[in-house]
């Protein structure tokens, strides 16, 4: 089956900086989700990015589906951004998730 | 718009006890996935169901079943509980193509 890697598994900032988390994927996919998962639990929506470049306020995306590959980007890093990152791919567009282990991002104040 | 609702929230069974966990989707959408997530790891895909059928299945035991009811809920039941069935249980609806949304989850403790 497809596999999905994360890194770095772990990154700790200083508020206000900036970082790049990375995706890769070994296989074609229809459908690539970014995730941040709160100290509840709950997996948030970030972006639903299967190709291109998107973008919402301080967070964008991009998606290289030729290369296989994906980047979140963080800028002006806030300590309310700490929290587990996913990427999660779904190669046949029936809604199955196959999730990353993540990036655990700390912001220091 | 509520989104994605789980019930309970926390849950503590005992090993060999039998749990149902609850999920009510996203309005207008008509797929219910479960997922388990281990400490520490990214979710495992259980099983997903569309039309009330388990569409497609991941590499869990027969332990593990679901149902969707006409209203597109769903409910996971697990039976002969583990320990090692101690997760959080997150639910996702979506309709096919489109960006999942998960609920808050169901965290188990089995004792």
């Amino acid at each position: 089956g497809i596999q999905v890697e994360q890194s770095p598994p772990d990154l700790i900032l200083q508020e206000g900086a900036n970082s790049t988390l990375r995706c890769n994927f070994s296989d074609s996919v229809n459908n690539l989700q970014w995730f941040h998962q709160n100290p509840w639990g709950q997996l948030i929506n970030l972006f639903y990015i299967p190709s291109g470049t998107k973008q919402n306020g301080r967070l964008s995306a991009t998606t290289v589906a030729t290369e296989r590959y994906s980047l979140l980007y963080i800028s002006s890093s806030q300590t309310t951004d700490s929290g587990v990152y996913f990427c999660a791919v779904d190669a046949s567009n029936t809604g199955k998730l196959i999730f990353g282990q993540g990036t655990t991002l700390q912001v220091k104040p | 718009d509520a989104g994605v609702t789980q019930s309970p929230t926390h849950l503590i069974k005992t090993r060999g006890q039998q749990v149902t966990l609850r999920c009510s989707p996203k309005s207008g959408h008509d797929t219910v996935s479960w997922y388990q997530q281990a400490l520490g790891q990214g979710p495992q895909f259980i099983f997903q169901y569309y039309e009330e059928e388990e569409r497609q299945r991941g590499n869990f035991p027969d332990r593990f079943s679901g149902h969707q009811f006409p209203n597109y809920s769903s409910e996971l039941n697990v039976n002969a509980l583990l320990l090692g069935d101690s997760a959080l249980y997150l639910c996702a609806s979506t309709m096919t193509g489109l960006s999942a949304f998960f609920g808050q989850g169901t965290r188990l403790t089995v004792v």
